[in-house]
């Protein structure tokens, strides 16, 4: 059974970069059927996509955020990270794993319970 | 940016059914998708591919779309509904996503 869980820093300070990790258990992120993502939630506020990667490494950024975001795999660990610098107040969220199928990519069939960033001096 | 708008809020009597509205301009071009959080958990897809139901949703959640609205309606409501629900559409061309404000459904 797919199962996806976050692990990051919980607090950041401003002007720096955030990284989470995503760890990923009954597929491979080699897979090629699925899309890996991130979605996240500010406090008390809706959802926000931020980005996805595919086979060998194929990236899709959220255009509001893609001069900030790097997303990658590791196939050792069978894991992914998203990367955002330059973090300010406005990136405190809640950020989720979100799996797409690549059958069907038009919806969000997996989410991770997230981990809560906050970004703070 | 493409736009999902709905409304904040929305009450429904147990047994009673609740619709909620997701406004975007010329949603029915996208594949529209349906989302239950209840607080402090993650999003739980309901709708997906505009009305079709993940296994394990009941029957009473149901979608459709027409014109520039998607509705999602909940039939027979009972208090475990009451959750946020966001509607998300793809958006094909770019190949990303864009969430709906989210609706507070409140079961009387």
């Amino acid at each position: 059974q797919l199962q996806v869980q976050e692990s990051g820093p919980g607090l950041v300070k401003p002007s720096e970069t955030l990284s989470l990790t995503c760890s990923v258990s009954g597929a491979s992120v080699s897979s090629s059927d699925f899309y890996w993502g991130w979605i996240r939630q500010s406090p008390g506020k809706g959802l926000e996509w931020i980005a996805k990667i595919f086979f060998r490494g194929v990236t899709y950024y959220n255009p509001s955020l893609q001069s900030r975001v790097t997303m990658s795999v590791d196939t050792a660990k069978n894991r992914y990270s998203l990367s955002l610098k330059s973090v300010t107040a406005a990136d405190t969220a809640l950020y989720f794993c979100a799996i797409n199928t690549a059958a069907r990519p038009g919806h969000f069939h997996l989410w991770g319970q997230g981990s809560l960033v906050i970004v703070s001096s | 940016s493409y736009v999902l708008t709905q409304p904040p809020s929305v009450s429904v009597a147990p047994g009673e059914t609740a619709t909620v509205a997701c406004g975007g301009d010329n949603i029915g071009e996208n594949t529209v998708h349906w989302y239950q959080q209840k607080p402090g958990q993650a999003p739980v897809l309901v709708i997906y591919y505009d009305g079709d139901r993940p296994s394990g949703i009941p029957e009473r959640f149901s979608g459709s779309t027409s014109g520039d609205t998607a509705t999602l309606t909940i039939s027979t409501v009972e208090a475990g509904d009451e959750a946020d629900y966001y509607c998300q559409v793809w958006d094909t061309a770019r190949d990303h996503y864009v969430f709906g404000t989210g609706t507070k459904v409140t079961v009387l």
